[in-house]
């Protein structure tokens, strides 16, 4: 089954302390990206990649790094989450047309950061 | 700046009637103009979109107008059905980026 698969699914963890949010695809997808969805403002993107070993910030990579070594892998690593950093993430996949093209959704990671 | 203003943020509709959702834009270069809908606990799913080269799109229930010139596009829904109940977005595309509006509560009272 084509999919975007994230984990974990939820997490709840303290101020300070390193986590990965792992992301895979297995459609082939070269356009991988993080948003971040918060009550009142949407989907927000943290960083995009439009092929392996090419990332680019979105509108809110403040706090996030990313690193696409494989096609099908896409991580979101945050070093030293904070509070402000509480929110439901997803991830997503895209064919050839990058932005301009059907984005693919995985289920979401729901953070917690105490 | 890129930026994308969603109205209503909550609409409420008697099943059977239409509803639609508007959004702005910003810059007159973006080309590409993306639906998605959101069930609850699951991620974004595409329902409609349309490209500048065209000003009106439909599939079945569903149709999406796009006006260039006013920086605007909406989306139509027709024949509402409880299932209909969801959050909506509109996106735009800015370059390699796409950008959400803030997102519309569509719920449909049978």
């Amino acid at each position: 089954e084509a999919q975007v698969t994230q984990n974990p699914r939820y997490l709840i963890t303290v101020t300070g302390k390193k986590l990965t949010v792992t992301c895979s695809q297995n459609m082939n997808h070269e356009y991988m990206s993080w948003y971040r969805q918060d009550p009142g403002l949407g989907l927000r993107q943290i960083y995009y990649s439009m092929n392996v070993e090419v990332t680019d910030k979105g509108d809110v990579p403040e706090g996030y790094k990313v690193s696409r070594k494989e096609k099908r892998n896409f991580p979101l690593i945050l070093e030293s989450p904070s509070p402000n950093q509480t929110s439901l993430y997803f991830c997503a996949s895209s064919p050839l047309g990058g932005a301009t093209d059907t984005q693919y959704f995985g289920p979401g990671t729901r953070l917690t950061v105490l | 700046g890129e930026n994308v203003e969603q109205h209503p943020s909550t609409l409420s509709v008697q099943e059977g009637d239409s509803a639609v959702i508007k959004c702005t834009y910003s810059d007159s270069a973006s080309n590409y103009f993306p639906w998605y809908k959101q069930e609850l606990g699951k991620g974004p799913q595409l329902i409609i979109d349309i490209r500048s080269n065209v000003g009106e799109k439909k599939d079945q229930r569903i149709a999406v107008t796009l006006n260039k010139t006013a920086k605007h596009f909406s989306l139509h829904i027709t024949e509402t059905q409880p299932e209909d109940s969801a959050v909506y977005f509109c996106a735009v595309e800015y370059g390699n980026k796409l950008v959400f509006g803030a997102g519309t509560i569509l719920r449909v009272k049978s």
